[in-house]
């Protein structure tokens, strides 16, 4: 059964320095999405990604982050300069069309802020 | 404001025992509701949607728009139930984002 891939699992980075999270949704599906949840916390919204543009963002999503689907294929979200507070865990979906219901998640990219 | 509230963050039950995991929302409209469940080390995947009015693993879910709630329940836990459970709701605009809860830890015990 197809699957949502993210890469790397763990990524670990200084405060200010550039971060790419890289996402494989599933290759038919047509709108793509990005959550985080700071531990402790709940999964929160960040963006949502369709025809090539962003459909939605939430507050959190501010001039740092930035989110691409460069190929085709990869989904990524890229965040310009690191914070603390960006320490979280970051999840990729995907779902296949405005119609069905079901997003399909990735197992998540745990990024920690140093 | 759109709000998914799960009170309690764990559950603990033995073997056999009902299960009820609570979810109340608050929602403009007619609102679209999910249980997500998370097992160790597993990605986050869908369990129930209240539309199909399905019964998946034994769990159900009904939605009930009076008490704005939309509660998991199981009337004999097994140990491979212990997980976490989110309940979900759709935004309000047409993109399809979920907006979840904090997350109930069910356990378990045998």
């Amino acid at each position: 059964e197809p699957e949502v891939t993210q890469t790397p699992s763990h990524q670990v980075t200084q405060m200010g320095q550039e971060v790419i999270l890289r996402c494989v949704p599933i290759s038919n599906h047509l709108y793509f999405y990005w959550y985080r949840q700071i531990l402790g916390q709940k999964v929160e919204f960040l963006v949502s990604f369709y025809n090539n543009e962003i459909s939605e963002k939430s507050e959190i999503f501010d001039d740092q982050f930035s989110v691409e689907r460069p190929d085709g294929s990869n989904f990524t979200l890229k965040i310009r300069s690191t914070k603390l507070e960006d320490s979280a865990m970051y999840f990729c979906a995907s779902r296949l069309t405005h119609y069905s219901y079901e997003q399909y998640f990735g197992p998540g990219t745990r990024l920690t802020v140093t | 404001a759109q709000r998914v509230t799960q009170p309690e963050k764990l559950l603990s039950v033995f073997k056999g025992a009902p299960v009820e995991l609570k979810c109340n929302y608050s929602y403009s409209g007619s609102p679209e509701l999910f249980w997500y469940v998370q097992y160790s080390r597993q990605r986050l995947q869908l369990l129930l949607r209240h539309i199909s009015r399905e019964s998946i693993k034994g769990f159900t879910a009904d939605l009930n728009k009076g008490e704005t709630s939309f509660h998991l329940k199981k009337p004999f836990a097994q140990e491979e139930d212990s997980a976490m459970y989110y309940c979900a709701v759709h935004g309000s605009s047409n993109t399809g984002k979920l907006i979840f809860g904090q997350g109930t830890t069910l356990q378990v015990k045998p």
